[in-house]
């Protein structure tokens, strides 16, 4: 059973636009979210996080975007930059617990 | 500052022969965690450590993996009798409380 879900497996944006990538998770006890960034041969690195006591959180170009009654999160990237072309992940995790259930991942591609 | 680092960075192994694979974290993280990523799959807990705490191994697929963490430090994931399906990256992560930082991970081929 997945409980954290990211649907789309490929995004493809062109320069400068906004990119969102979706997330949905079925446990309702998470109440912590991450997003990471992971380029090839690298581990994945963190990007930014919301608690569920927040609906958005944003750091520069990145917004992320907590809906609790749909179980939907999105992290939008605005503007989008090749830079930016990445995996990107989702993870959640529940207070009090140390395990993170990550989603299988959406590539990012930016076009110039 | 040192990130995160593991060793070998590529493995190939034929099947049924051991394999050992280091996890060097971050200096004063007191948790440490593993994970599996196979080919079109999200990571894959695998294993956790935190201080002096007996770990939480529920994630081990089975019992030919183990892992060890020596002196609270360095990390030894150990998978024995190797199989295809052991085929994967696996990383390792460290942290000191929320967030978690990546090694490189090491991409173990089973032959």
């Amino acid at each position: 059973d997945q409980q954290v879900k990211q649907n789309s497996p490929s995004l493809s944006v062109q320069e400068g636009r906004i990119s969102i990538l979706n997330c949905d998770y079925t446990n309702s006890m998470f109440d912590y979210f991450l997003w990471y960034k992971k380029y090839p041969a690298e581990g994945p690195t963190f990007l930014i996080s919301i608690s569920s006591i927040k609906d958005k959180n944003e750091d520069g170009r990145f917004t992320v975007f907590l809906n609790k009654s749909a179980k939907h999160l999105s992290l939008h990237i605005v503007p989008s930059q090749p830079g930016d072309s990445a995996v990107y992940f989702c993870a959640a995790s529940a207070s009090g617990t140390y395990k993170y259930i990550f989603g299988t991942g959406t590539r990012l591609k930016v076009l110039a | 500052g040192a990130g995160v680092s593991q060793s070998p960075s590529n493995k190939v192994t034929e099947k049924g022969k051991d394999v050992e694979l280091r996890c060097d974290p971050i200096s004063g993280h007191t948790a440490l965690y593993w994970y599996r990523q196979s080919l079109g799959q999200g990571l894959e807990f695998l294993i956790y450590f935190q201080g002096n705490s007996a770990p939480d191994k529920s994630g081990l697929p089975s019992d030919r993996f183990s892992a060890e963490r020596t002196g609270g430090s360095v990390s030894t994931l150990t998978i024995q009798r190797t199989q295809q399906e052991d085929s994967a990256v696996y990383l390792c992560a460290s942290s000191p409380e929320d967030t978690q930082y990546f090694g490189p991970g090491t991409r173990l081929t089973v032959l």
